[in-house]
This record gives C-alpha cells, structure tokens and sequence, in this order.
C-alpha cells in the first residue's frame, strides 16, 4: 500500500490566489514527521515545511501552513498568495519513528506539479 | 555556510559500466542519505550513512552500494549499470541525530542526473 498519496498530478492556479495541495499519508506509528519539499525544475530539493506527529498546531512558515488533521492522516499543504516562482513540482513526505536508529530515510509521494498563472 | 554539493553533476555511461557519485555534505552535518528520482518510481529512498556506518537501507539490489569517509564525505557506486539506472540521484544531509527535539532538517544537493546508454 501507498504511505503517502498526493492525488494531483497537476494544477493550474492563478497568481496571488491560495492553492491546496493534498496528501494523505499510511503509517502504524505514533511518532513521525510530514514534510513538504519544492522541486524546481532545477532539480534541488527545497524543504518548505514540518509537522510532528504529536505537535498540536498546524504549522505555517511564511506563506506556507500545513493543514493537519491526524484522525483523517491528512497532511495538506497550503501555499498563499502564489508567485509565479511558486511553479515547480511539490512532494509530501513522511519519517517514521524518532528512534535514533530509525535514522533519517524519508518516504515521498508521487508529487504535484503546479503551474502558476499570471 | 556551503550547502551540499554533489559530483560529478551529469554522467554519460553504457550499459555493465560501473559508476561512482559523490556527495559532500554541510559541514558538521554527520548523516547523509541517497535518494533516486525517475520519472516512474518516483523518489525512493537508497540507503543513509551516519558517523561511516550504514544505517537504514531502501529496496534496491547490491549493485547499488554506498559508503561515507571520516570526513563523512559518501560516495555511492552502481556496478553493472542497466537502463533502467537511469536517474538524478539526489544526497540529503543532516546534524544525523534529534537535538532538543528539532525535526532534523535534511538538506538536499542539486543531483546527479545519470544517463545509461
């Protein structure tokens, strides 16, 4: 099974409007982290966002919140007033475990392209 | 601070050759970890090094091997290179350990993209 599906391949949003992008995510852990990362066509990651399974409120980094909703294992990125160098590929991902020696592998789903519109 | 740079940053090789890629990571950084990215499997995760051992392993056969110095500098090698090797392999490193209950950023290097002919 899929542990984390992001279930737009693409969209379109117009510049200064707000986008949603979903991912809902599969784990049987209690302690694990979401994260959002950006990929521009450059290739590089960029991280954008951080949610621990135990952390009460939502995050929000700059124009960056994640809409978490634990019973729904729904990790939703919100991104605000889009820019046009907001187009890239954008990829959810989950760690499982905060145990040392779970180390740092991280499981990333298919991702979703936006293009931002002037 | 310098961030994360991999070498070499575009790779041409045949089919059976072996290849080799590197990554240096921030400095102080302890863990790296190596990601493959196509266009079919999506990222999925290779394998990560912390302090020269490796510490958590992805599905991939033992063509793919990897190994990280004192100078937790990783290099990571596929031998017997097939088509379907085809990728950018990306690196991610970390402080590697959970400091006063931080996340662990993982910060990623812009890739190797690697051709297989």
């Amino acid at each position: 099974a899929q542990k984390i599906t992001q279930t737009q391949p693409g969209m379109f949003v117009q510049e200064k409007e707000a986008v949603t992008l979903d991912c809902t995510y599969d784990t049987s852990d209690q302690s694990y982290g979401l994260f959002w990362y950006k990929q521009p066509s450059s290739g590089e990651m960029i991280f954008l966002i951080y949610q621990g399974s135990y952390d009460e409120q939502n995050a929000t980094e700059g124009r960056y919140s994640l809409n978490f909703q634990k019973a729904r294992k729904s990790a939703n990125l919100v991104i605000s007033a889009s820019q046009l160098g907001d187009s890239a590929m954008y990829f959810c991902a989950m760690r499982e475990g905060f145990k040392e020696a779970a180390g740092n592998k991280l499981t990333f789903g298919g991702g979703t392209r936006v293009l931002v519109k002037p | 601070k310098a961030g994360v740079t991999q070498t070499p940053r575009y790779l041409i090789k045949t089919r059976g050759q072996q290849v080799t890629l590197s990554c240096s990571p921030i400095s102080g950084h302890r863990s790296v970890s190596w990601y493959q990215q196509t266009p079919g499997q999506g990222l999925q995760f290779l394998f990560e090094y912390f302090s020269e051992t490796q510490r958590n392993k992805g599905n991939f056969p033992g063509r793919f091997s990897g190994r990280q110095f004192s100078n937790s500098r990783s290099e990571m090698n596929v031998s017997t290179l097939e088509l379907g090797d085809s990728a950018l392999y990306l690196c991610a490193s970390s402080l590697g350990f959970h400091a006063g209950g931080s996340y662990n950023e993982q910060f990623f290097g812009p890739g190797t993209r690697l051709t297989v002919l």
